[in-house]
């Protein structure tokens, strides 16, 4: 079955802009949890969408935020770009709530580079 | 607060040597641990887990033990090949309370040479 989608999976964006990253989980998955992943701080996590409310929520600002649909995709936005937010954005879906301990599954992820 | 320290990167390796990447751990009660591994250019993928003290956890030639006694979950490998080159990420999950979010190391990047 096909496996976590991403798109776009690479863009350039301008300082001050926004932008809208999309995930499409693995067919019958309802948890979608997003990371950010730079060389200097690894793997920080955005936040977890289950049945489309968030359960959990990392330490971003509010400029980062999230939704999940009814069919389960979720999206990402950050607004007002800055240059720290050049980065891998992982998305990742499982069954259930990451916190019952259901295998998580990556997508490839979604290169952005602001300049 | 809880965290994940891995050992810095790169490593550099020749094919079929002994591979050892160190992670240990600070968390508060029983997590489970976790070994993921990304290659280049994709996702991340669950290598292995293991829920509870001296559970080992093995897949593809990999091995690790959750050792309680030194907050350890060191991931082993008898004699790595070129298709290892990837980053390996050691992640935890706390067991209790309401917030479980998984809490990641900085990754180990590996590189095998022929």
């Amino acid at each position: 079955k096909a496996g976590v989608t991403q798109t776009p999976r690479y863009l350039i964006k301008t300082r001050g802009q926004q932008v809208t990253l999309s995930c499409s989980p693995i067919s019958g998955h309802r948890s979608v949890s997003w990371y950010q992943q730079t060389p200097g701080q690894g793997l920080q996590f955005l936040f977890e969408y289950f049945s489309e409310t968030q359960r959990n929520k990392g330490n971003f600002p509010g400029r980062f935020s999230g939704r999940q649909f009814s069919n389960s995709r979720s999206e990402m936005n950050v607004s007002t770009l800055e240059l720290g937010d050049s980065a891998l954005y992982l998305c990742a879906s499982s069954m259930r709530p990451t916190s019952s301990g259901n295998s998580i599954y990556f997508g490839e992820g979604s290169w952005l580079t602001v300049v | 607060g809880d965290s994940v320290t891995q050992m810095e990167g790169p490593v550099t390796l020749s094919e079929e040597a002994f591979l050892t990447i160190n992670c240990t751990y600070t968390a508060t009660g029983y997590p489970s641990l976790f070994w993921y591994v990304q290659y280049p250019g994709e996702g991340l993928q669950l290598l292995l887990k293991a829920t509870k003290a001296d559970d080992k956890g093995s897949n593809k030639g990999f091995e690790a033990t959750y050792r309680k006694e030194t907050t350890s979950f060191h991931l082993e490998k008898g004699s790595v090949q070129v298709s290892d080159s990837a980053v390996y990420f050691c992640a935890l999950r706390l067991n209790a309370g309401n917030n479980r979010k998984l809490i990641w190391g900085l990754g180990t990047s590996l590189g095998v040479n022929p």
